[in-house]
């Protein structure tokens, strides 16, 4: 089966850092995106990792361990923008194309 | 650049009922795909396609139908709506698929079934 889990809320403190773990059990692996999707809108990619270790971007930075099942995403100096669901999703080889599995979202607020 | 467009933005329909709604994208993306989405759940593959003409089923195709007659348009059918339907629908794109090219999504529609 295909399971990726995240925590279900976080809250932080503006100008902090938050890291937002995912781990994962899929059957294949072929690159871990991140998205962000603020209330009412769109998924926005934010980043990619296929291979060992960490991605940076600006304030945000995400790691992949593959023989861990396992990544973060760390928001750095963090704004009360940054409040979002941020989701977590796998791609997968299934039926000879690559799919993606999404996991169900960590919801972060941040406090002023 | 308006990227992936959805129409209708949101609709009430009562159970039995039909509807069509439309995804267009202006990316010249190979893929497109239709997701549900449902609260404390993740995004949920509906159908997908690879190209103009192809369609295949996701995890949940049960209720649904899909065309892909032109490259730019995919087209996600509810043949007899159920309250099960109710959702929030969104529809992305993508280059192949096998590199690091991100799905780009719709900004959503909301489906309500009475």
């Amino acid at each position: 089966g295909q399971n990726i889990d995240q925590p279900t809320e976080m809250t932080a403190t503006e100008g902090a850092i938050v890291q937002i773990n995912c781990t994962y059990q899929t059957s294949g692996f072929n690159g871990l995106f991140w998205y962000q999707q603020h209330a009412g809108e769109a998924p926005t990619f934010l980043s990619y990792n296929v291979l060992d270790g960490l991605e940076e971007k600006g304030r945000f930075s995400s790691f992949l361990s593959r023989s861990k099942g396992y990544s973060y995403l760390l928001l750095k100096e963090l704004q009360m923008k940054d409040s979002a669901s941020y989701l977590c999703a796998v791609r997968v080889l299934s039926g000879g194309y690559n799919k993606l599995i999404f996991g169900a979202g960590t919801r972060l607020a941040v406090h002023p | 650049n308006a990227g992936v467009t959805q129409t209708p933005k949101f609709r009430v329909l009562k159970t039995g009922q039909s509807m069509t709604l439309l995804c267009a994208q202006d990316m010249n993306h190979e893929y497109m795909y239709w997701y549900r989405q449902d609260p404390g759940m993740g995004l949920r593959l509906i159908h997908y396609s690879v190209g103009e003409g192809t369609t295949a089923k996701g995890e949940v195709p049960d209720g649904y139908n899909v065309s892909r007659l032109k490259k730019q348009n995919f087209l996600l059918g509810l043949e007899s709506a159920a309250p099960s339907q109710t959702s929030v629908y969104f529809c992305a794109s993508s280059y192949q698929g096998i590199s690091n090219q991100p799905q780009h999504f719709g900004d959503g529609t909301r489906l309500s079934i009475l």
